[in-house]
């Protein structure tokens, strides 16, 4: 059963655009909502994260929505640039420390 | 060095060979951890070491057996492995088990088992 549901598994996204990545759980008892950028040939780096007492956080061009009562969290990418593309996983952490992966969407911003 | 490593960066294995993958992290951190990462799955862990001390095994088959011998070094040793246990292994570090949302990334060992 997964835990944390990702979609889409791709985009592409013209240059400039908005990038928007949805994230869904079940479990209310995560208590961190992670993202991870990959790039190819690189292990993931933690991009943003929010804490689901928050509804919106904001790093830049990136912005993390978070509804609570809908169960859903979702990444937005401003402006993208084509230096965005990669894959792009959300996570959510579970009172045991441990971190449950959603299966990644990658990201492809053409010019 | 800084960061996590990995090495080898690739791995080729026949199913009775027996091989092992390193990690070294330069960040002075008490937890590592080592993940599986396979197409269009999500990543699954598979070991948990904090101060050296397994502290998740995450019903991963005996084929792979995890060793950290100091708090900077960990190591995952292979043998008669699975066509199915081809992927990306990822190794990680975080400052403590329970700042898990800040761990820090090796860039994997790509595992091909023939």
């Amino acid at each position: 059963q997964q835990q944390v549901k990702q979609s889409p598994q791709s985009l592409i996204v013209q240059k400039g655009g908005i990038s928007i990545i949805n994230c869904a759980y079940e479990n209310t008892a995560f208590d961190y909502f992670p993202w991870y950028q990959q790039f190819p040939g690189k292990g993931p780096a933690l991009l943003i994260a929010i804490r689901p007492d928050v509804s919106e956080k904001k790093e830049g061009r990136f912005t993390i929505s978070f509804n609570k009562s809908a169960k859903q969290f979702s990444l937005h990418i401003m402006d993208s640039q084509p230096g965005d593309s990669a894959t792009y996983f959300c996570a959510a952490r579970e009172w045991t420390d441990k971190l449950i992966f959603g299966t990644g969407t990658r990201l492809q911003v053409f010019p | 060095e800084t960061g996590v490593t990995q090495t080898p960066r690739h791995l080729v294995m026949g199913m009775t060979n027996k091989k092992s993958l390193k990690c070294e992290q330069h960040l002075g951190h008490n937890a590592m951890y080592w993940y599986k990462q396979s197409a269009k799955k999500p990543l699954e862990l598979m070991f948990v070491y904090s101060l050296e001390e397994r502290v998740e095994n995450n019903s991963v088959p005996s084929r792979f057996s995890p060793e950290c011998p100091n708090s900077s070094h960990l190591f995952l040793h292979l043998h008669t492995l699975q066509p199915e246990d081809s992927a990306l292994y990822l190794c990680a570090s975080s400052q403590e088990v329970n700042r898990v949302y800040e761990q820090y990334f090796g860039p994997g060992t790509r595992l091909t088992v023939t």
